[in-house]
């Protein structure tokens, strides 16, 4: 049973750039989010993704926008790239039980702005 | 703004002995936390989670602990192993907020032989 896998692995950009990622979520898991880990940080909530939709959003501007596909799987969009958007991007999937639901992680994508 | 705070940026054990990781919240909303465990170039993997009707929660070594009236939880491993280091992050989720997890800044833990 596959894990939640993300692609790239690392990718570099330059600032003004835009970007796509991509995850495929843990078989069986239908909801997935997204989080931004700065160096030294935690993992910060960008968005979540249910059904196709966006059902909550974490304090990141418009720049960030997701899609979800009919087969649960994500991507990550970001425009008008910053320096400061260099990070590690996590993909994590769950199954929309309620609020006792766990996430589960994918490995990243190691993004550099140039 | 942090809600959730992990203090102690590195925690160092010796093997066989036990590792105690603290995580502080300030958001009495929170009903629902997890630790997870992260090695380099790797994505966080789900340890142990507790909800806010509990004060305790075990699965094998690891035990995480709740006291809500001090807004304190914490991860503990018995008996710490060289393999259980890396670095720890608590996350909490506040009720009726879906997947919305918000983390500490993580405590690197070393396990030494």
């Amino acid at each position: 049973d596959a894990g939640v896998t993300q692609s790239p692995t690392h990718l570099i950009k330059t600032r003004g750039q835009q970007v796509t990622l991509r995850c495929s979520p843990k078989s069986g898991h239908d909801t997935v989010s997204w989080y931004q880990q700065a160096l030294g940080q935690g993992p910060q909530f960008i968005f979540q993704y249910y059904e196709e939709e966006e059902r909550q959003r974490g304090n990141f501007p418009d720049r960030f926008s997701g899609h979800q596909f009919p087969n649960y799987s994500s991507e990550l969009n970001v425009n008008a790239l910053l320096l400061g958007d260099s990070a590690l991007y996590l993909c994590a999937s769950s199954a929309d039980r309620g609020n006792t639901d766990t996430q589960y992680f994918g490995p990243g994508t190691r993004l550099t702005v140039l | 703004d942090q809600q959730v705070k992990q203090n102690s940026p590195s925690l160092s054990v010796q093997e066989g002995r036990i590792s105690i990781l603290n995580c502080d919240y300030t958001n009495s909303m929170f009903d629902y936390f997890l630790w997870y465990k992260k090695y380099p170039a790797e994505g966080p993997t789900f340890l142990i989670s507790i909800s806010s009707i509990k004060d305790k929660n075990e699965d094998g070594r690891f035990t995480v602990f709740l006291n809500k009236s001090a807004k304190h939880l914490s991860l503990h491993i018995v008996p710490s192993q060289p393999g259980d280091s890396a670095v720890y992050f608590c996350a909490a989720r506040r009720n009726n907020q879906g997947g919305k997890l918000i983390f500490g800044q993580g405590t690197e833990l070393s396990v030494k032989p």
